[in-house]
């Protein structure tokens, strides 16, 4: 059965620093990972999006980058901004056939002034 | 481009009743997903329809059922509600299926049940 993790779960930084939220699963068997944002009581924002395909995406101030063999994803945030303060969540697909996605729990982002 | 919409935002409902949610997914989008978040359990898949069949379902008991029509509009049904139902619910439109194309979320309905 996949499982994501996701650590830490909370993290506070002051506002400029360079940061990594780390995102690791189970099962190597995945056809993507994605990257999500969620603002409170929201809905999800799609950061990025990894083929199993692909190493890493970038986006703006955003890089992802994969490691299917060893189960790894990490989301890596330059130059962070009071803005970037939310939970950051990521997800797999266990399959090209599905519109199934599996969550980590969060890593939640407080980026202080 | 509009985004995925979800109706309505917030909803109320007594033990026992039954309710309802919409989600209006992306034009062209054919792969709609339901899910539900609480604090506990954090992001839970429900089910998701593709070009009008439920193509892949999530352990939740029978209670929750869905439906999508041939504009891929999707409903979401929760008969005899329990306390527990009340949760954070998403809906996630892709061409064709989150396994393949990028997933979008609409902003959710914040069901209550008291």
């Amino acid at each position: 059965k996949q499982e994501v993790t996701q650590i830490p779960a909370a993290l506070s930084v002051p506002e400029g620093e360079n940061l990594v939220l780390n995102c690791s699963f189970t099962d190597s068997a995945i056809y993507n990972l994605q990257w999500f944002r969620q603002d409170p009581g929201k809905g999800l924002t799609s950061l990025l999006l990894i083929q199993s395909s692909q190493r890493e995406q970038t986006s703006g101030r955003l890089n992802a980058s994969l490691d299917k063999s060893s189960g790894r994803s990490t989301l890596y945030i330059a130059a962070s901004q009071p803005g970037d303060s939310a939970t950051y969540l990521c997800a797999v697909s266990p399959s090209s056939n599905t519109g199934k996605l599996i969550f980590g729990q969060g890593t939640t982002l407080q980026v202080k002034p | 481009k509009a985004g995925v919409t979800q109706t309505p935002r917030y909803l109320i409902k007594t033990r026992g009743q039954q309710v309802t949610l919409s989600c209006s997914p992306i034009s062209g989008h054919r792969s709609v997903s339901w899910y539900q978040q609480t604090p506990g359990q954090g992001l839970q898949f429900l089910f998701e329809y593709f070009s009008e069949t439920q193509r892949n379902k999530g352990n939740f008991p029978g209670r929750f059922s869905g439906r999508q029509f041939s504009n891929s509009r999707s409903e979401m049904n929760v008969s005899t509600l329990e306390l527990g139902d009340s949760a954070l619910y998403l809906c996630a439109s892709s061409f064709g299926g989150a396994g393949t194309t990028e997933a979008f979320f609409g902003q959710g309905t914040r069901l209550t049940v008291v």
